[in-house]
């Protein structure tokens, strides 16, 4: 199946500073890539939608301010958290899906963020 | 508003017990529906997936699903559970008015070796 690859999959990190996590398809074509924050015994929630060469969609009540998506080519989306506070601590998944697979993702390993 | 509910947050079986998971959406037209299962340390996987045609979907692991229109249910089965089958199951909906896939909050399964 197709892959997605996140990167980092942990990160310790000082509050005030910022921290990019990378997503990566591996061998297909991401049309578009889809943000999600979980936390511990919750479900994905749904931060925002990036399409290739064009801005991230967020859903309500995600600061995109804080939280800069950007998806400049096909097989690449970061999530860039800025001035990362405590209560920014959390798992980070990424998603992906393409053109060649309608309707159907494909998910990154997460990324587990601690703000200290 | 679209949504999906999971009833079940935690379900413990023993070894070789049947189980149901139950999954639920609103209405909101024609839909996708996925189940994903999450295994302790590892990241989401698809368990199966329904698109369209026989409303019974067989998936992995000896996993099938059932959607019933009427009831706007799209529950999970396996005839016998095993240890491995230990993690956590999310129910999913696309719907075709939306790019987004919705997901549920997740049943936790638990099973007795």
């Amino acid at each position: 199946g197709a892959v997605v690859s996140q990167h980092p999959s942990w990160v310790i990190c000082k509050s005030g500073t910022s921290v990019k996590i990378e997503c990566r398809s591996l061998d297909f074509q991401a049309t578009t890539m889809f943000w999600y924050r979980q936390f511990p015994k919750q479900s994905l929630m749904l931060m925002a939608t990036s399409n290739e060469g064009s801005k991230a969609t967020y859903e309500q009540g995600v600061e995109k301010d804080k939280f800069l998506i950007n998806h400049a080519s096909l097989t690449l989306s970061t999530l860039t958290v800025t001035s990362a506070h405590p209560e920014d601590s959390s798992f980070y998944i990424c998603s992906a899906k393409g053109a060649s697979l309608p309707g159907e993702l494909f998910f990154g390993e997460g990324s587990r963020l601690t703000v200290l | 508003a679209q949504s999906v509910s999971q009833h079940n947050h935690h379900v413990i079986l023993s070894e070789a017990a049947s189980l149901e998971l139950g999954c639920n959406y609103s209405y909101g037209g024609t839909v996708n529906l996925f189940w994903y299962v999450q295994y302790p340390g590892q990241h989401l996987q698809l368990l199966l997936k329904y698109f369209s045609g026989d409303p019974l979907v067989k998936g992995i692991k000896g996993f099938e699903a059932e959607f019933i229109k009427s009831k706007f249910s799209f529950n999970l089965r396996k005839p016998s559970v095993q240890w491995s089958d230990t993690a956590e199951y999310f129910c999913a909906v696309k719907y075709s008015s939306a790019s987004k896939i919705i997901f549920g909050s997740g049943t936790r399964l638990s099973i007795r070796p």
